[in-house]
């Protein structure tokens, strides 16, 4: 099993539209977690970091369940520059590196 | 101009050949990685640095090899480049603080024919 799990997708939605992604990790001792982004073939990019009490940013919603060891994204209001990888982050403070799901692939179409 | 380079972008190459790519960073950060990324695939870390004297495998260092030659520099070698280490390399930086944000180089495209 992964350490951190994304469901791949693609997700093909139109403009407007709400999507919801998940991601789980196992490693009960991990204490940060954040979503990237990123564009097709260009570096990672912080999109938010994920709070234990839920954080939003304008159209994004970041949620963490540390009980179920699960992690939201939610997108409200599609554009069509939102198309792109969302990469689900954990870190385990201790250890002090990251590990990265395997990205869930975002389309927005008009 | 970009905090974090990445030397060279596109490279490709030979089986058995010795390839170096490097890093530098304007950030000042103390935390280094180095990471590499496979179609359809998140990225693996290959080895990390939280300073100039401390150097840590990743989940894939076999076959590679790095040198923290500065704060800021940080290099990634391929000894003898095979086929399957075909790949988009990156590069990035963190402080030292748990939530502290990865800034990326732009990626190295190798190719290993």
């Amino acid at each position: 099993r992964k350490e951190v799990e994304q469901d791949p997708g693609p997700f093909n939605v139109p403009e407007g539209a709400t999507v919801a992604f998940n991601c789980t990790y196992s490693n009960s001792a991990s204490q940060s977690f954040f979503w990237y982004r990123q564009d097709c073939r260009k570096e990672p990019k912080l999109l938010m970091s994920v709070y234990s009490s839920g954080n939003e940013d304008g159209r994004f919603t970041a949620q963490l369940n540390r009980a179920s060891q699960y992690i939201s994204l939610l997108i409200r209001d599609s554009k069509l520059s939102d198309s792109a990888t969302y990469l689900c982050v954990v870190k385990s403070t201790n250890a002090g590196k990251s590990t990265f799901g395997d990205g869930t692939t975002l389309t927005v179409k008009p | 101009d970009a905090d974090v380079t990445q030397t060279p972008r596109n490279r490709i190459t030979k089986t058995g050949k010795r390839i170096m790519l490097e890093c530098s960073q304007t950030k000042g950060h103390d935390r280094m990685y180095w990471y590499r990324q496979d179609p359809g695939l998140g990225l693996r870390l290959i080895y990390y640095s939280f300073d100039v004297k401390d150097i840590n495998k990743g989940e894939i260092s076999d076959g590679y090899s790095v040198s923290r030659q500065a704060q800021a520099k940080f290099s990634l070698s391929l000894e003898s480049a095979i086929p399957n280490q075909t790949a988009l390399y990156f590069c990035a930086t963190s402080e030292k603080t748990g939530w502290s944000e990865q800034f990326f180089g732009p990626g190295t495209r190798l190719t290993v024919l």
